[in-house]
């Protein structure tokens, strides 16, 4: 597709259930973002693939937390036990990565409610 | 660790005021610099950037300078409108572990009154 597209788009689930989010970047672009919106709060980086890579994880919040990437191309946020503090805007972006200069662009995101 | 800080919001102004949105920023090396802006109910998208020290970015009458020996990127509008009311992030991109890394700052909410 034209943009980074994120499904599911909204997402309520139990508390203590597993969650899978899913992104598919632009094609082409090598590298792939996680980032998580807290309602009225800033942007909080979670994890960073460089191809099926990811060589930084510093971000995710704990063992709960797990992505893969696949292909080059498609990657999944899994949230496992979830809790109500999981709750907010789980967005990706991807960027061409081949100079610090280059646009991330980013999905609409998946709104995740936990109940 | 690179980091940026920019001041807190909300910052609520009339129509045709003057906007100036501060935006500072630690790193190693040279990175780039970004606004990112978030209108109601939409993705966030680029506003401008600049990609190396003096560099002016600007679209949509807003611009920001790459200031190196202040290290800031502060956005700044000459007369903003109802429809500037959104959410304004700045960000940096620099050199991470195996590639480049963006960084944001925690946003800045504006609000304009008609």
């Amino acid at each position: 597709g034209a943009g980074v597209s994120q499904s599911p788009s909204n997402k309520v689930t139990e508390k203590g259930k597993d969650v899978e989010l899913r992104c598919d970047p632009i094609s082409g672009h090598t590298a792939l973002y996680w980032y998580r919106q807290s309602l009225g709060q800033g942007l909080e980086f979670l994890i960073y693939f460089q191809g099926n890579s990811a060589p930084d994880k510093s971000g995710l919040p704990s063992d709960r937390f797990s992505a893969e990437r696949t292909g080059g191309s498609v990657s999944t946020l899994t949230i496992q036990r979830t809790q109500q503090e999981d709750s907010a805007v789980y967005l990706c972006a991807s960027t061409p990565d081949r100079n610090s200069g280059n646009t991330i662009y980013f999905g609409e995101g998946s709104w995740l409610t936990v109940v | 660790g690179d980091s940026v800080t920019q001041m807190e919001g909300p910052v609520t102004l009339s129509e045709e005021a003057f906007l100036t949105i501060n935006c500072t920023y630690t790193a190693t090396g040279y990175p780039s610099l970004f606004w990112y802006v978030q209108y109601p109910g939409e993705g966030l998208q680029l506003l401008l950037k600049a990609t190396k020290a003096d560099d002016k970015g600007s679209n949509k009458g807003f611009e920001a300078t790459y200031r190196k020996e202040t290290t800031s990127f502060h956005l700044e509008k000459g007369s903003v409108q109802v429809s500037d009311s959104a959410v304004y992030f700045c960000a940096l991109r620099g050199v991470g572990t195996g590639g480049f890394k963006t960084i944001f700052g925690a946003g800045t909410r504006l609000f304009v009154k008609a």
